[in-house]
């Protein structure tokens, strides 16, 4: 389930299971979305991206679903291991803009 | 092909110390970024450069500078370190702006 730690809200599956990873955007303007994973002691990496005429894209059992209407993004991993365990946070752009707005993250730990 | 490289990756520093962070990428981009992040909090931007010649502050850039020293470094300065300055800090670049970062691992900083 998902609870909010003290910092960062942590979301637990097991290993094998589907992980969602929600995210509210802010500004209703925002364009393009981008999804990172953070592991311990890394900067962030790229996952997956999607633009606001799109509903949904795929990768590599990631997905991730727009929801402009409500302001929402999801990314789905399918068949967690335990490599995905990082901290996950979406950013949004508008408009090919410098600046990209960081969501605070969400721990996702994966259980054997 | 290192991506992106930060220099030093872990400091302390007392109050009124200054430093250079460094940051340097070897996948020819335009753009680059200087970020904090903070527990709980999602990167912050401090300073980005849209082009080799020309820097921009962005969301908290008070108490730092950069430069710009050529397509491919681009330094942080701290002139009189703070202990509100402790943070880990992320250098990123993209090709240009509005397009997926590529992010170093960090410089973790302490201001005591």
């Amino acid at each position: 389930g998902e609870s909010v730690g003290l910092h960062l809200p942590t979301l637990s599956v097991q290993e094998g299971d589907n992980s969602i990873i929600n995210c509210a955007y802010s500004n209703s303007a925002s364009d393009y979305f981008i999804w990172y994973k953070q592991e311990s002691g890394k900067g962030p990496q790229f996952i997956i991206d999607i633009r606001s005429n799109m509903d949904k894209r795929q990768g590599q059992r990631v997905t991730v679903l727009l929801n402009k209407t409500v302001k929402h993004l999801s990314l789905q991993i399918a068949a967690t291991q335990p490599g995905d365990s990082a901290v996950y946070f979406c950013a949004e752009n508008r408009n090919y803009g410098q600046n990209f707005v960081f969501g605070p993250g969400t721990r996702l730990s994966v259980l054997p | 092909n290192a991506g992106v490289t930060q220099t030093p990756k872990f400091q302390v520093l007392k109050t009124g110390q200054s430093m250079t962070l460094q940051c340097a990428q070897d996948m020819n981009h335009n753009s680059m970024y200087w970020y904090r992040q903070d527990p709980g909090m999602g990167l912050r931007l401090i300073y980005y450069s849209a082009s080799e010649g020309t820097t921009d502050k962005g969301e908290v850039p008070n108490g730092y500078n950069v430069s710009r020293l050529n397509k491919r470094e681009f330094s942080l300065r701290l002139e009189s370190a703070a202990p509100s300055q402790t943070s880990v800090y992320f250098c990123a670049s993209s090709e240009n702006s509005g397009q997926p970062q590529h992010f170093g691992d960090g410089t973790r900083l302490s201001i005591l």
